[in-house]
């Protein structure tokens, strides 16, 4: 249990759908994440949130929409994915002091399937 | 890009030590070392880091070399529950969130 809880664990969803990724941690941090995974591929940062403010953006293309409504939550909605985004998709968060601490709290993950 | 060199894979005997090596050989004056493992299946959960001291934690130790161009994460006594992929990574302290880029690791896997 690291304080970070992901819904759903897994997902499987058409190439038109429009699902939505959870995160939510309870440990008063202030720095939330978006992490992709792909099968034989290192961690890929894709989006990093400070106190509710994007500050990063990886490149992610527009078909996956962050949303960070307050410092505890975190979503990533998908529409019209391709099957090369099937992924484990991880949410961290960290505290932010003005300095870094190299520390990242991270969730179980949401194994994603686009048919 | 990584900035890290490790072992792709790696095998130890449970309840020896195991000795996980990183190069990182353009590190920086303020980087720091961090590592991090990632058991099947679940998110990375952070292990230890250092600037140049050797540190030691409940988990494990980390050597540094003075040049700081490599360092060995050791786990004292391993056990099939810390069979795992192990990151090493470089990255500076400036800034408040975090920006860790993660390599390939070293798959480390612990026989009974």
């Amino acid at each position: 249990e690291t304080g970070v809880t992901q819904t759903p664990r897994h997902l499987v969803m058409g190439m038109t759908n429009k699902k939505s990724l959870k995160c939510e941690q309870h440990l008063g941090h202030n720095a939330m994440y978006w992490y992709k995974q792909s099968a034989k591929k290192p961690l890929e940062l894709m989006f990093v949130y400070n106190f509710k403010e994007q500050t990063e953006n990886n490149s992610v293309p527009s078909r996956f929409s962050p949303e960070c409504p307050n410092s505890s939550h975190l979503f990533l909605h998908l529409h019209t994915l391709q099957p090369e985004d099937s992924a484990l998709y991880l949410c961290a968060s960290s505290q932010d002091r003005g300095f870094r601490t190299g520390e990242l709290f991270f969730g179980e993950g949401s194994r994603l399937t686009v048919l | 890009d990584a900035k890290t060199t490790q072992p792709p894979s790696m095998d130890c005997a449970e309840g020896r030590a195991a000795n996980l090596p990183c190069n990182h050989s353009t590190i920086s004056g303020n980087e720091y070392v961090y590592w991090y493992r990632q058991i099947h299946s679940q998110g990375p959960q952070y292990i230890i880091h250092g600037l140049k001291n050797n540190e030691t934690n409940e988990m494990a130790s980390l050597i540094i070399t003075e040049d700081r161009k490599s360092s060995t994460l050791i786990l004292p006594h391993a056990t099939l529950r810390d069979t795992a992929v192990y990151y090493c990574i470089v990255s500076g302290t400036q800034g408040g969130s975090e920006k860790l880029v993660f390599g390939k690791g070293t798959k480390l896997t612990v026989n009974p």
